[in-house]
Formats: C-alpha cells, structure tokens, sequence
C-alpha cells in the first residue's frame, strides 16, 4: 500500500470548513484512498473513500486531484465534536471472497475545532 | 442496528491469566478483524477472518489465538496475558461497496495486564 503524509495538526473555527491535505504521491492506479478519524478513545469512524473521483456523502468531500498524488479532506461546517486525528490511508481494493486487507493507518492529523 | 459491539469494555488482568474477548457485528459482514492500539500510535492488525470458516494472521499474531464462531461473531482470545499485551483492542467488520471494502470498528476494549 502507498505511504501517505500529512501535517501533524491544524487548528479549525467553529462553523468555518476544514481542509485537510494529504499526500499520496507513489500511489498506484488500483488504490483507493480513505479517510477515517478516531475521536479520543473511540473506534475509528469511517468518513469516505474514492478512487478517481471527487466523492461527497452527509459527513464531508473528498477531492482528489486529477494525477492522483494528493487529496484533500473537506468537513464543510465544522463543530467542536468534529476534533478528532484523521487518518488518510491509500490501500488495495479487496475484491468479495478474496483476502481481507488490513488498514495501515499512521499518525493521521490532529484537528483542533475552536470556538 | 448496533453495528459492531465489543465487551468487555474494560478488562483488568495479571500476568499470565487468561481471557477472550468477544465481538459482534449486525450488518452481515463476511469480513471481520483484530487490531490492538497502543498509547500514541495506530493500529495494528492482530488477526482477520476473511470470511465465516477462515482465518489469518495478521502483523503482531503472536500470545493470541482468534475464533470464528458465525457469521455475526469473532472471538479473541489471550491464553496468558502478558504486560506488553495491554492496549485497546479494537474489532472491525467489512462490506464490499463500490468495488472495495469498508471497515467499521467496535468502541474498543481496554486491557491493563499487570
């Protein structure tokens, strides 16, 4: 799976949108990349995934840019409840009744929500 | 629909007892997992089950032994506990969606092996 990069931490206001880079620059053309967050001491929480394309769902967008090597994490309004460390990893799809594949997630970016 | 449940939640034990740590998903996943998480650093695959029947190791298998039970149910289980195995543990079930896999993890279960 392709190493990805992305800052320590960043700090976000309340209400405002938070963009959250990441760098995937070795990324293959089979790769999907995810986005996770883990809020203090809980499970992980899928957010969302794409391949190519820019991707939307009621949590927040993802854009990819068109070579593939970075993409962004949008949470549109952020609130207080969205400080989290978010993970974006790049992985292989698995395919039904083929071998499950791991999560590698890193140290992911700590978002900060103010008031 | 819960979703994937963990229990315990919490677990005290000494070194060398044993104890097995259930978990359970709803939404009729055919893939489950095992990750532990130590203090400041990110999971690591323990044990996964790619389908009810099969199971694998994954990167750190070693002082644990896994059960799939059903469908619904993936069992992890610690025959002597040892310090270096306290953590969070956390269970993950997975869909096929769009052409990949979505995993969805359990609240987690916090082990203190003394």
């Amino acid at each position: 799976d392709a190493k990805t990069t992305q800052p320590t931490s960043m700090d976000c206001a309340e209400g405002r949108a938070a963009n959250l880079p990441c760098n995937h620059s070795t990324i293959s053309g089979n790769e999907y990349v995810y986005w996770y967050r883990q809020i203090h001491s809980q499970g992980p929480q899928y957010i969302i995934h794409g391949l190519k394309n820019n991707e939307t769902n009621e949590m927040a967008s993802l854009i990819i840019t068109e070579d593939r090597k970075s993409s962004t994490l949008i949470l549109p309004h952020a609130t207080l409840r969205d400080t989290a460390v978010y993970y974006c990893i790049v992985r292989v799809a698995s395919f039904w009744g083929g071998t499950a594949s791991k999560l590698t997630f890193g140290t992911g970016t700590r978002l900060q929500v103010t008031l | 629909n819960a979703g994937v449940t963990q229990t315990p939640k919490f677990q005290v034990l000494k070194t060398g007892q044993s104890m097995t740590l259930q978990c359970a998903q709803d939404m009729n996943h055919n893939s489950m997992y095992w990750y532990r998480q130590d203090p400041g650093m990110g999971l690591r695959l323990i044990y996964y089950s790619a389908s009810e029947g099969t199971t694998d190791k994954g990167e750190v298998p070693n002082g644990y032994n896994v059960s799939r039970l059903n469908k619904r149910e993936f069992s992890l289980r610690l025959e002597s506990a040892a310090p270096s195995q306290t953590s969070v543990y956390f269970c993950a079930s997975s869909e096929i969606a769009g052409g990949t896999d979505t995993q969805y993890f359990g609240p987690g279960t916090r082990l203190t092996v003394l």
